[in-house]
């Protein structure tokens, strides 16, 4: 079964350094978000990408964040200066129709010391 | 402020009970609304989908919507320590955006 698949599954990194985020989505799929979910917390939308810009983002998604679909398989979430309260999981998810059903990727967990 | 209200539990049921779930969502413009459950340090699966008034079963599953009472509800029959998780109702509101509640935390007992 089609899965969405991102890598790494931990990450760890220095407050202000630049951490990228990498995600498959499922093949045939056309819309690609990514969400975090801080410890204990509501799973939060940051970001929504379909025909290679973005539809909509939250207010967490701030110029420190980015997206990008660099080739036709790959979704990436960068963020350009890391600060302590960026730990949490992030998640991707694709769906195949707006409005529709999302899947969600296993997360990358983010920790920043 | 669009919200998405759950019982954080924990919902305690025996083995073979139903375990009934149940979520309510601020804005009437909500259309389409999601189960989904989530295991201790892993990701959201997606369990059920529902767009309109009624009942839409699945397996074990019966997903429930009352857009009048603005209410949302996941029954599970059979429940199994399986089923042991949390529940994550979502909505979206006009756009592709999930709006996720905090979940519910549901144990199921032998």
């Amino acid at each position: 079964e089609p899965e969405v698949t991102q890598t790494p599954s931990h990450q760890v990194t220095q407050m202000g350094q630049e951490v990228i985020l990498r995600c498959v989505p499922i093949s045939n799929h056309l819309y690609f978000y990514w969400y975090r979910q801080i410890l204990g917390q509501k799973v939060e939308f940051l970001v929504s990408f379909y025909n290679n810009e973005i539809s909509e983002k939250s207010e967490i998604f701030d110029d420190q964040f980015s997206v990008e679909r660099p080739d036709g398989s790959n979704f990436t979430l960068k963020i350009r200066s890391t600060k302590l309260e960026d730990s949490a999981m992030y998640f991707c998810a694709s769906s195949g129709d707006t409005y529709r059903e999302q899947f969600f990727g296993p997360g990358t967990r983010l920790t920043v010391l | 402020q669009k919200e998405v209200e759950q019982n954080s539990g924990p919902l305690s049921v025996p083995e073979g009970a139903i375990a009934s779930l149940n979520c309510t969502y601020s804005d009437r413009g909500s259309q389409s609304f999601f189960w989904y459950r989530q295991y201790s340090g892993k990701s959201p699966e997606l369990i059920m989908s529902i767009y309109s008034n009624g009942d839409k079963e699945d397996g074990r599953f019966t997903a429930q919507l009352n857009k009048a009472s603005q209410y949302v509800s996941l029954l599970i029959r059979d429940s199994q320590p399986s089923d042991s998780a949390t529940y994550l109702c979502a909505a979206s509101y006009n756009t592709d955006k999930l709006i996720f509640g905090t979940g519910t935390r549901l144990q199921v007992f032998p």
